[in-house]
């Protein structure tokens, strides 16, 4: 089972890029890594999944590592909006519920 | 992405009573989950709901304080049992789509009094 640690909280300013980092140190050869966000009383939204080296969408980027012990979620020029807790999880489709783990998540704040 | 909506979006029950959610998705999918997650906190499984058979609980969850049926392959329900103030908290329903992703439900806020 994959234990992920990220920062609790990050602030960030309007048109920034923010980058949150997610360790996993224990990461197992069938585990994909997938990010989360949430917003106050909703569910939590999927945002970005990827397997290795770098993964982008039309709202973000993934960065892993050869190693994949980590990983980086890349949020380009970001908005009040995006004010909400992010969630790093690593697990495998075979066990999904049970190795699907969140831990606190980062709560990201964006200031104007 | 698999829609999905619960209901009630919202309740507020007393306490020794029990509540039953539901969970619709559009479109059938193989499985489905139940999480819990408690006021500024994250988010901790329940169970995984078989369809045809019995739910898996994870540790800390049992059948009887929190029955699950999964009657086909785009409804779950889940009930909470004799609540207490403790089981106030917000109950998502996720299911898993596209692989190795899971989509949520927009969660059931419930209020024991």
């Amino acid at each position: 089972l994959a234990k992920t640690t990220q920062p609790i909280s990050m602030d960030s300013y309007e048109g920034q890029e923010v980058n949150i980092t997610c360790s996993h140190n224990n990461i197992a050869t069938n585990d994909y890594i997938t990010w989360y966000q949430q917003f106050p009383s909703q569910g939590p939204r999927f945002i970005i999944q990827g397997y290795k080296t770098k993964v982008t969408n039309e709202v973000a980027s993934l960065f892993i590592p050869a190693d994949r012990k980590s990983s980086t979620l890349s949020l380009p020029r970001v908005s009040l909006s995006d004010t909400a807790v992010y969630y790093c999880l690593v697990g495998d489709g075979r066990n999904y519920g049970q190795n699907f783990v969140f831990g606190p998540g980062t709560r990201l704040s964006v200031l104007p | 992405s698999a829609v999905i909506s619960q209901k009630p979006s919202r309740d507020i029950c007393q306490r020794g009573t029990s509540l039953t959610i539901q969970c619709q998705v559009d479109s059938q999918v193989t499985m489905m989950f139940w999480y819990r997650q408690q006021p500024g906190q994250s988010l901790t499984l329940i169970a995984t709901a078989n369809q045809g058979s019995e739910a898996t609980y994870e540790s800390g969850f049992v059948i009887d304080k929190f029955p699950i049926s999964r009657p086909n392959l785009t409804f779950s329900t889940l009930t909470v049992s004799n609540m207490s103030p403790e089981d106030s908290s917000i109950y998502l329903c996720s299911v898993e789509s596209a692989g190795e992703t899971q989509y949520f439900g927009p969660g059931t806020r419930l209020l024991v009094l």
